[in-house]
């Protein structure tokens, strides 16, 4: 389809294991977010990234985190060694770059999430 | 830093009530302002936006104007519908940095 897609939908996983989510954006954006939205809390920020510049990583909770993003397209999200506090929706959304770093549309495309349980 | 500062929910109301929640940010620069809405079993998705002081945003009923004196933008709907029935986020972008507030979740009774 034309939409972001993320996989696994669902991920059950058992604390200490790591784990990968995937993100695919729409083609032609430039730009890509990594966002985890919790039970009861808003969206909270991990990640950027914007064609082949440095990622903003300053939103990633621990040191356990991590993403990359391969040739500007597929990013994935990685987090080693996982607590039960990493339970959560992970939300990813890509975009146009805008010109001169100006919100121009500003509009962010979400996927569905993947729902990851730690137990 | 950029923040954005929601209403906490959930909010609850009945068909054809108004609807307002509030949301004020922080933001150096001259960011744009959007609200996206979660429905059930749903992506977010974009409900309106605007990109400058005193622009207003509209979409579907919903509006909300970019008050830059009272760093606001709060999201009113005349007449809501069952339909409204979803988690609502306000966000602001400042350079490509896309911050949201914490949602709040509307709940439309008939």
């Amino acid at each position: 389809g034309a939409g972001v897609s993320q996989s696994p939908s669902n991920k059950v996983t058992e604390k200490g294991k790591d784990v990968e989510l995937r993100c695919d954006p729409i083609s032609g954006h430039t730009a890509l977010y990594w966002y985890r939205q919790s039970l009861g809390q808003g969206l909270e920020f991990l990640i950027y990234f914007q064609g082949n510049s440095a990622p903003d990583k300053s939103g990633l909770p621990s040191d356990r985190f991590s993403a990359e993003r391969t040739g500007g397209s597929v990013s994935t999200l990685t987090i080693q060694r996982t607590q039960q506090e990493d339970s959560a929706v992970y939300l990813c959304a890509s975009s146009w770059r805008t010109s001169g770093g100006l919100a121009n549309t500003g509009e962010l495309f979400f996927g569905e999430g993947s729902r990851l349980t730690v137990l | 830093g950029n923040s954005v500062t929601q209403m906490e929910g959930p909010v609850t109301l009945s068909e054809e009530a108004f609807l307002t929640i509030n949301c004020t940010y922080t933001a150096t620069g001259y960011p744009s302002l959007f609200w996206y809405v979660q429905y059930p079993g749903e992506g977010l998705q974009l409900l309106l936006k605007a990109t400058k002081a005193d622009d207003k945003g509209s979409n579907k009923g919903f509006e909300a104007t970019y008050r830059k004196e009272t760093t606001s933008f709060h999201l009113e709907k005349g007449s809501v519908q069952v339909s409204d029935s979803a988690v609502y986020f306000c966000a602001l972008s400042n350079n490509n940095d896309m911050r949201f507030g914490a949602g709040t979740r509307l709940t439309v009774k008939p």
